[in-house]
């Protein structure tokens, strides 16, 4: 049974260059989120969908950042232009629960981004 | 301003003794609390959580106690094994909000 998908694994790029970051949700799950990981800030939430609807983008850290959720099996998280303060790993998460907040959050492996 | 504290970043117990991971939080509207664990390389997984209706909730090895009117609550890993070597992340959610995480402690099992 797939778990959640997210490519690349790994992305290395340079400051200013466009960063597009996916995700696959696990099949009947009607919540996605993405989350970001840094040592300073730990687990961040930067957006989450309900339905393919964005509910809440507050965490979103400026306008470089954008995310879109086209249909329920897929997602994209996008930076546009990177900066080196954008290295961090980003998971990605679905779930049964519409906020996530009382049921299980089901992580991607997470995408380990480098901007030099 | 973090709503969600684990002090201690790092924690190591013997194999076969008690861990306990501590958690603070600040927003006494929070009614919901987890704990999820993350292996390296690998995403978080759901581990155990409570509702603020219980003060302790069991499962296995791991029990999640909550002192609300202490603001904490804290897991109990009973006997620590190697495999428990993770990072543990403490959570909490509001009602109609979003959940917030903890910055995480890393948890070495040693033999």
């Amino acid at each position: 049974d797939a778990g959640v998908i997210q490519s690349p694994r790994h992305e290395v790029t340079e400051m200013g260059q466009e960063v597009t970051l996916r995700c696959k949700p696990i099949s009947g799950h009607n919540s996605l989120f993405w989350y970001r990981q840094t040592m300073m800030r730990g687990l961040e939430l930067l957006i989450y969908f309900n339905n393919n609807v964005p509910i809440d983008d507050s965490g979103m850290p400026e306008d470089r950042f954008s995310a879109k959720m086209p249909n329920a099996s897929f997602s994209t998280l996008k930076i546009q232009p990177s900066e080196p303060r954008d290295s961090a790993v980003y998971f990605c998460a679905s779930s049964l629960s519409p906020s996530g907040r009382t049921g299980e959050l089901f992580f991607g492996e997470g995408s380990r981004l480098t901007v030099l | 301003d973090q709503q969600v504290k684990q002090n201690s970043p790092s924690l190591s117990v013997q194999e076969g003794r008690i861990s306990i991971l501590n958690c603070d939080y600040t927003n006494s509207m929070f009614d919901y609390f987890l704990w999820y664990k993350k292996y390296p390389a690998e995403g978080p997984t759901f581990l155990i959580s409570i509702s603020s209706i219980k003060d302790k909730n069991e499962d296995g090895r791991f029990t999640v106690f909550l002192n609300k009117s202490a603001k904490h609550l804290s897991l109990h890993i009973v006997p620590s094994q190697p495999g428990d070597s993770a990072v543990y992340f403490c959570a909490a959610s509001a009602p109609g909000s979003k959940i917030i995480f903890g910055k995480g402690t890393r948890l070495h099992i040693l033999p």
